[in-house]
């Protein structure tokens, strides 16, 4: 998962805080995602910023948004946190070429909603 | 819409015991079939990505394969390390993203 970096990797949040979670790539990949994994779900993509300065919804956007800052960063923010948002949640930055699509994952960062 | 059903979701083998995951697909304009291995408390690790039919490809005891509707991960003399949760996904745009399964949480025993 080397290149792909998620801040911060733990946090607890009480209902209705706000909070940002950061994700910067060191690959110079144009497409950057965010995903959420619940057990039983799978990942599942809330939303994706194909090039710098535009991003675009996902399957599950509520509640959710986002910022391509630069090349190189993707943030994701949630504006009035709900229990229902306790997740981990992945960064992913992907390369698309001639032979197919890429992509690479963070570490991960846990969200606890109480 | 594009969907991705991995079987068996749980599956616990002897070392050394041979078998395949399976990943059954449905999508509008395949861009691409890939494979994913998660360790706990980590993130999604890129093991394969297959674009057509017949297409094969393998790294240490793993291959994989692709036809119409499915793929297979096909293990080889597994050993303990390579215990981990084994998610498949489909592509079906440039840049919206991959759809993934639920994955198959592999168990190896000593």
């Amino acid at each position: 998962n080397a290149g792909v970096t998620q801040t911060p990797k733990f946090q607890v949040l009480k209902t209705g805080q706000s909070m940002t979670l950061q994700c910067a790539q060191d690959m110079n990949h144009n497409s950057m995602y965010w995903y959420r994994q619940d057990p039983g779900m799978g990942l599942r993509l809330i939303y994706y910023s194909a090039s710098e300065g535009t991003t675009d919804k996902g399957e599950v956007p509520n509640g959710y948004n986002v910022s391509r800052l630069n090349k190189r960063e993707f943030s994701l923010r949630l504006e009035s946190a709900a229990p229902s948002q306790t997740s981990v949640y992945f960064c992913a930055s992907v390369i698309i070429g001639h032979s197919g699509n890429t992509i690479y994952f963070g570490e991960g960062s846990w969200l606890t909603v109480v | 819409e594009d969907q991705v059903t991995q079987s068996p979701e749980a599956l616990r083998l002897q070392e050394g015991e041979s078998s395949s995951l399976n990943c059954s697909y449905t999508v509008s304009g395949l861009r691409g079939l890939f494979w994913y291995r998660q360790d706990p408390g980590k993130g999604p690790e890129f093991l394969f990505t297959l674009y057509s039919a017949g297409e094969e490809k393998e790294k240490e005891r793993l291959k994989a394969t692709l036809t119409k509707k499915e793929s297979f991960l096909h293990i080889t003399a597994p050993k303990p390390e390579d215990s981990a949760t084994y998610l498949c996904a489909v592509g079906g745009g440039g840049a919206d993203g991959l759809t993934f399964g639920k994955g198959t949480h592999l168990i190896i025993q000593p």
